[in-house]
């Protein structure tokens, strides 16, 4: 089985200041992870993902997201906030080379991410 | 939110009916998704689909169901044995071929409410 935490459900953070989402993940082989970013009433837009190589990923909208496989986690990183980026941000697993039928992601709760003037 | 439409964007249903949810995709994706949104419960999948004539349950499914009669259709009932139907439905695909780990593309999203 995989699943996916978000442990915190809001995240405060100054425009300007650097912003951190976490996320920790539980798959039994190796990884797929995924960020997704949701904005009121509208459906999850595509930020960044992991599949391997390089532990660093950029993405979209100036975002990274850093896999670290010893802690199992995924945190989402900005350098600078902006307060255009305050939304609901997903986290998203699945294990490599499972049942191919299925590929579905698991998906954390959500973190909302407020970024203050 | 891509090449995948759902409509409608908001709907009310009395309690005992059925209802159907359209998604719609013009990016020749094979695969499919229903995802059910309830607040602080991130999304759940209800049914997904690989190819056309063939869907599979996901881990909420009893309620609900689903057909896959073309490519770039994949419609969602929610039916009156669907205990708490009220919630934001998801609908999304992943296109086939070598990426296992292919995004999903998702649609803008329907609002089901229950009155």
């Amino acid at each position: 089985a995989q699943s996916v935490a978000q442990p915190e459900d809001q995240v405060n953070v100054a425009e300007g200041n650097p912003l951190t989402v976490k996320c920790t993940y539980s798959v039994s082989g190796n990884p797929y992870l995924f960020w997704y970013v949701q904005y009121p009433n509208r459906g999850l837009q595509f930020l960044l993902k992991y599949i391997t190589g390089d532990n660093l990923v950029k993405g979209s909208y100036g975002f990274e997201a850093e896999f670290n496989k010893s802690q199992t986690s995924f945190h989402l990183k900005k350098p600078s906030a902006l307060v255009s980026d305050s939304a609901l941000y997903f986290c998203a697993v699945r294990e490599a080379f499972m049942d191919t039928g299925r590929r579905a992601l698991t998906f954390g709760s959500g973190t909302r991410l407020q970024v203050q003037p | 939110d891509g090449g995948i439409t759902q409509s409608p964007k908001y709907l009310f249903r009395k309690e005992g009916q059925n209802v159907t949810l359209s998604c719609e995709q013009n990016l020749n994706h094979d695969a499919m998704y229903w995802y059910r949104q309830d607040p602080g419960q991130g999304l759940r999948l209800i049914y997904y689909s690989q190819i056309v004539n063939d869907f599979q349950k996901g881990d909420i499914a009893e309620g609900y169901s689903v057909s896959r009669e073309k490519k770039e259709s994949f419609p969602l009932t929610v039916t009156s044995a669907q205990k708490n139907p009220t919630a934001f439905y998801l609908c999304a695909s992943t296109p086939k071929g070598a990426g296992h780990y292919n995004e999903q593309f998702f649609g803008p999203g329907t609002r089901l409410t229950v009155l």
